[in-house]
């Protein structure tokens, strides 16, 4: 069964230090999201990707936040300089048409 | 008002009981609607869309009300691995967005 995979599965990093998240989507996906979870909280959307280019962000996705579709496979999620607050569960994840999201299983990140 | 709202729970039912969550959107456009469950610290696997006209998979039957603006969830003959939370999903109208409720938490109690 075709998944999204994410990877690492746990990035611990330094305040103030630039991150990649990398997601490979399912093959035959045309849209691209990224959401995150604080420990504890709900999921909340973050940006989504169609077409090589972004079609919504939320206000979390500030200027710290990139995304990029480098390759046609790869998805990735950047945080120019990360903080505390950053810290969270962050999942990909990948659809087709007007159908359910398929989800990665995660990479937690951890900001010390 | 948020725009998917669901009761946290925690919902604690003994094993073989049935048991049913709602779930309010505030979008009277939205268009689609999903129910996802997650384990503890996992990623949210789809456990049904919601059909106008309401359906069922084993176990589980989602309805969905457009004019009180909620979907339901129902549960019988709960079984102890049914215990997870269970996310309400929406893509109101203009988006493709997935919007997601809280999270309803359910435990199932032998």
């Amino acid at each position: 069964e075709p998944e999204v995979t994410q990877t690492p599965s746990h990035q611990v990093t330094q305040m103030g230090q630039e991150v990649i998240l990398r997601c490979v989507p399912i093959s035959n996906h045309l849209y691209f999201y990224w959401y995150r979870q604080i420990l504890g909280q709900k999921v909340e959307f973050l940006v989504s990707f169609y077409n090589n280019e972004i079609s919504e962000k939320s206000e979390i996705f500030d200027d710290q936040f990139s995304v990029e579709r480098p390759d046609g496979s790869n998805f990735t999620l950047k945080i120019r300089s990360t903080k505390l607050e950053d810290s969270a569960m962050y999942f990909c994840a990948s659809r087709t048409g007007f159908t359910e999201a398929f989800f990665g299983q995660g990479t937690r990140l951890t900001v010390v | 008002r948020k725009e998917v709202e669901q009761d946290p729970g925690p919902f604690n039912v003994p094993e073989g009981a049935t048991v049913a969550f709602n779930c309010t959107y505030s979008n009277s456009a939205s268009q689609s609607f999903f129910w996802y469950r997650q384990d503890c610290r996992k990623e949210p696997k789809l456990l049904m869309s919601v059909y106008s006209s309401g359906n069922e998979d084993g176990r589980f039957t989602a309805q969905l009300n457009r004019a009180s603006q909620y979907i339901s969830l129902l549960i019988r003959d709960s079984k102890l691995s049914d215990s997870a939370t269970y996310l309400c999903v929406v893509i109101p109208t203009g988006t493709y967005k997935y919007i997601f409720g809280t999270g309803t938490r359910l435990k199932v109690l032998a």
